[in-house]
C-alpha cells in the first residue's frame, strides 16, 4: 500500500494566487481529514469527509479555502486567494471510522 | 479549556532515563486514544493506541483512566532515536464520524 499520497510537496506561490492542494487516501478508507499544522497553533483540523461527504467544516478559516472530495480515492483543498499568514503544513489523513489515522506526507505551502 | 491538553515540555533525558508524559482530555464521551509521534518536519505517525486495561509495546507503556479522563505514556531505557514529539489524540463524541483531537504535543530530547 502506498499509504496517503498527497501533491506538490512543497508549493511556493505569490500573494493573491489560487493554490491547490491534492490527496489520495489509502484504498478502503472511508474518512478523510485536512489538517494545517504551524508552530503556534499546531494541528488544526480543516474540514473532514465520511463516504465523500463533507461532515464538520467547521475548522475551515474562512471563504477563501474550500475542499472537494469528487469520489473515494482524490480530494483537493483550495485556497484563493492566497495570503502569507496561509503559510503552514497542511496535511491530508485517511483512516476507517474510530481506528487511528495515516497521514501524508504534507504539503509545505509558503505565500510571498 | 483545551479538548486535550498535554505537559508543555520539552523533555530533555539522558540515555537510558524513563519518561514519561500525561494528557487529559475533556471529552467524557470519548471512547479511541492513541500516542502519536511527530519527527520534526514529518507527518504524525501511529505510535500506538490506548486500551482502557493499559497496554505495552516493548519499551513504551500507554495507560488510561477513563474516571480521570487521563492518559499516560511511559517511554523506559529512552534511545536517542525517541526524540521526537509525542501527541496525545482522542477521538471526538461518537457521531462525529471519526473525527480525532490533536493535544499541541510534548517534545521528547534524548541526550547522548
Amino acid at each position: 500500500d502506498a499509504g496517503v499520497i498527497q501533491s506538490p510537496r512543497h508549493e511556493v506561490t505569490e500573494m493573491g494566487q489560487e493554490v491547490t492542494l491534492r490527496c489520495k487516501p489509502i484504498s478502503g478508507h472511508n474518512s478523510l481529514f485536512w489538517y494545517r499544522q504551524t508552530m503556534m497553533r499546531g494541528l488544526e483540523l480543516l474540514i473532514y469527509f465520511n463516504n465523500n461527504v463533507p461532515i464538520d467544516d467547521s475548522g475551515m478559516p474562512e471563504d477563501r479555502f474550500s475542499a472537494k472530495m469528487p469520489n473515494a480515492s482524490f480530494s483537493t483543498l483550495k485556497i484563493q486567494p492566497s495570503e502569507p499568514r496561509d503559510s503552514a503544513v497542511y496535511f491530508c489523513a485517511s483512516s476507517l471510522v474510530n481506528y487511528g489515522y495515516t497521514f501524508g506526507s504534507g504539503t509545505r505551502l509558503t505565500v510571498v | 479549556r483545551k479538548e486535550v491538553e498535554q505537559d508543555p515540555g520539552p523533555f530533555n533525558v539522558p540515555e537510558g532515563a524513563t519518561v514519561a508524559f500525561n494528557c487529559t482530555y475533556s471529552n467524557s464521551a470519548s471512547q479511541s486514544f492513541f500516542w502519536y509521534r511527530q519527527d520534526c518536519r514529518k507527518e504524525p505517525k501511529l505510535l500506538m493506541s490506548v486500551y482502557s486495561s493499559g497496554n505495552e509495546d516493548g519499551r513504551f507503556t500507554a495507560q488510561l483512566n477513563r474516571a480521570s479522563q487521563y492518559i499516560s505514556l511511559l517511554i523506559r531505557d529512552s534511545k536517542l532515536s525517541d526524540s521526537a514529539t509525542y501527541l496525545c489524540v482522542v477521538n471526538a463524541a461518537h457521531n462525529q464520524g471519526g473525527k480525532l483531537i490533536f493535544g499541541q504535543g510534548t517534545e521528547l530530547s534524548v541526550k547522548p
